[in-house]
């Protein structure tokens, strides 16, 4: 069965720190892999997804995320962290089916 | 021009109550899903409808009924309310693609409160 670990359950850092949030997946075929931001009270949007090709996305507001098949890992980063980049981030990854399987999520603190 | 669209944004109803939330999506896509995210943030698939089929039923109990009367549209009927029940649902749709799978757009969530 597919299952996604997201390592870091809660990040803190200052502003204009370096962010690195780490994703695993375990899926032996074929797998579409996606970050999604929930900001306080908000819905998920999707910051990236990576379907096939170049393993290094490029998301909005300055996120990008490197596919690792060797490793099944999807990390996601951003060079320089902004006080509105607060809120919790959730790793997924489809499969063969329709069924986003997500790992439970990284609460991301970020202090002027 | 929502995309994604959820009503009630809020509900608060005592146990044993029938609930109904409401989904509909103006993007022209085929698939729709109700999620339920729990008081710890995990976010888990419960259903999902692809041209009013269902496709997807995972492990829910009875007491909670999806229907799709249209391609725009995916209620949840919950019946028997329990405690246990209270979460944040999410609607989301996508499109199926020539890859058999597409971005899902996800709506803004509709707290649920049982007393």
């Amino acid at each position: 069965a597919q299952s996604v670990s997201q390592h870091n359950h809660h990040v803190i850092l200052s502003e204009a720190a370096s962010l690195e949030l780490g994703c695993n997946y375990s899926y032996g075929g074929t797998v579409n892999l996606f970050w999604y931001v929930q900001y306080p009270g908000q819905h998920l949007q999707l910051l990236l997804k990576y379907f096939s090709g170049d393993p290094l996305v490029k998301g909005i507001k300055g996120f990008e995320a490197e596919f690792i098949k060797s490793k099944f890992s999807f990390n996601l980063r951003k060079p320089s962290v902004q006080w509105s980049d607060t809120a919790e981030y959730f790793c997924a990854v489809t499969g063969n089916t329709d069924k986003l399987i997500f790992g439970t999520g990284t609460r991301l603190q970020v202090f002027p | 021009d929502t995309a994604v669209s959820q009503t009630p944004k809020y509900l608060v109803t005592q146990m044993g109550n029938d609930k109904s939330i409401k989904c509909e999506q103006n993007l022209g896509h085929d698939t729709m899903y109700w999620y339920k995210q729990d008081s710890k943030k995990f976010l888990k698939i419960m259903f999902s409808y692809n041209n009013k089929e269902l496709i997807i039923n995972e492990t829910v109990p009875n007491r909670f009924s999806p229907k799709s009367p249209d391609k725009a549209h995916l209620n949840l009927h919950i019946n028997s309310l329990e405690l246990g029940d209270s979460a944040v649902y999410f609607c989301a749709s996508s499109h199926r693609g020539g890859t058999g799978y597409n971005e899902q757009f996800f709506g803004p969530g509709t707290r649920l409160t049982v007393l």
